[in-house]
């Protein structure tokens, strides 16, 4: 029944590994997103697709790669973790403009 | 640039107080607002949004929001608290033009509300 779901819940690592981030919504809504909320609780934008295409990409490092195999899914793959790559990680999906949907979150934290 | 600023960083109040909690914003053209609470260790819920006509919104568990434009303002308001309204608060704005839907979030305001 879960809405908007992320696994895993929690992510720890070390630094120079890769890891995903998967997201899946059962909404049919037809556009999703990635959120980084840091230790200060800030919330901002990471990227955005919207049928499976990339519409939002804010200045976020390239090690930093999602991936929308379906308008349902997306992940974010990360590669060579940062020590300021910890933080929560929300997933979120609307229809077109109108409400978004967070997911848990995903807590990751780079050791 | 477009921000959303929320000037309250901590609030405490005992049960039963009134609160009121700022909001502003700053965007080139017309917007949507959002309330969203985060209760510890939880994901974000919507409590109220505003897309356009009246412009006092009311939203789920008691929480009402008004939308004046001439202070790009979008206050929350509760008439009486309640020790589990304890949590996290976002303003967010959104553009209704362009192609671009993010959601620009407040830096939060931490509610707690003593028994």
């Amino acid at each position: 029944d879960t809405a908007v779901s992320q696994t895993p819940k929690y992510l720890v690592t070390q630094m120079g590994n890769d890891k995903s981030i998967k997201c899946e919504q059962n909404l049919g809504h037809d556009t999703m997103y990635w959120y980084k909320q840091d230790s200060k609780k800030f919330l901002k934008i990471m990227f955005s697709y919207n049928n499976k295409e990339l519409i939002i990409n804010e200045t976020v490092p390239n090690r930093f790669s999602p991936k929308s195999p379906d308008k349902a899914h997306l992940n974010l793959h990360i590669n060579s973790l940062e020590l300021g790559d910890s933080a929560v990680y929300f997933c979120a999906s609307s229809r077109d403009v109108e409400t978004q949907y967070f997911g848990p979150g995903t807590r990751l934290l780079v050791l | 640039a477009q921000s959303v600023s929320q000037h309250n960083h901590h609030v405490i109040l005992s049960e039963a107080a009134s609160l009121e909690l700022g909001c502003n914003y700053s965007y080139g053209g017309t917007v949507n607002l959002f309330w969203y609470v985060q209760y510890p260790g939880q994901h974000l819920q919507l409590l109220l949004k505003y897309f356009s006509g009246d412009p006092l919104v009311k939203g789920i568990k008691g929480f009402e929001a008004e939308f004046i434009k001439s202070k790009f303002s979008f206050n929350l308001r509760k008439p009486s608290v309640q020790w589990s309204d304890t949590a996290e608060y976002f303003c967010a704005a959104q553009s209704r033009s362009g192609s671009a839907r993010q959601l620009t979030f407040g830096s939060g305001t931490q509610l707690t509300v003593l028994p």
